[in-house]
């Protein structure tokens, strides 16, 4: 089965800093999702990508997806402390032959735990 | 547009009672996946339906946890009896899923925080 590895586990930066959180899979990607959640609340959709080499920005996040597609990173340039919360990568696996349905289902890094101080 | 909608947000419940998680997808999805979160374990897919169909309920823990999906716009997830270990965050998400790729993010509700006691 496909497992994501998200690195690192927590991270604490000050205000105004650029930062960069990792995620790695064993198989290939076939579509790559960041969330972000914040604590007692549900999972927000960032981004997606699906094409090695893409690369996605919202605001000052920027996500992109290394031309493997087995890697992908998520930046944030100068953090702010709405930034905090919980970001998860997922990824999509499509049932039974490349290319058929896909039911959607998503397997899920365990989460980075990202903290901004003022 | 209303998003997938949860019910009741937080429940507190004595052990052995039963427990039902409601949820309404959002309009026009076709797969509904329900999941667990804990501190120890993360975040874990129990059980996801695609037109109202179970697909795949492997990660549904025991014979106390059912979900059921009677038409497009409800779905329960019940447990039966309950016990403390089954406390955690239950998330409700949904998505639209089509033949020959054409990936689409999964959209969460607010979840049911739920403490057995």
């Amino acid at each position: 089965s496909q497992e994501l590895e998200q690195s690192p586990q927590s991270l604490i930066v000050q205000e105004g800093k650029n930062l960069t959180i990792n995620c790695t899979s064993s198989k290939t990607l076939y579509g790559l999702y960041w969330y972000k959640q914040k604590y007692g609340e549900g999972l927000i959709f960032l981004m997606m990508l699906q094409k090695g080499g893409e690369e996605k920005s919202h605001e000052k996040i920027t996500a992109k997806l290394d031309e493997k597609k087995q890697q992908s990173s998520l930046h944030i340039t100068a953090s702010q402390p709405s930034h905090a919360g919980i970001y998860l990568c997922g990824a999509d696996k499509p049932e039974g032959d490349a290319g058929g349905t896909s039911y959607g289902k998503l397997t899920f890094g365990q989460g980075t735990i990202l903290t901004v101080h003022p | 547009d209303a998003g997938v909608i949860q019910s009741p947000r937080h429940e507190v419940t004595e052990m052995g009672q039963e427990v039902t998680l409601r949820c309404k997808p959002i309009s026009g999805h076709n797969s509904l996946f329900w999941y667990r979160q804990t501190m120890m374990r993360g975040l874990e897919l129990l059980i996801y339906f695609n037109n109202n169909v179970p697909i795949d309920d492997s990660g549904m823990p025991e014979d106390r946890f059912s979900a059921k999906m009677p038409n497009a716009s409800f779905s329960t997830l019940k447990i039966q009896p309950s016990e403390p270990r089954d406390s955690a965050v239950y998330f409700c998400a949904s998505s639209l899923a089509r033949r020959k790729g054409g990936y689409q993010p999964q959209h969460f509700g607010d979840g049911t925080r739920l403490s057995i006691l």
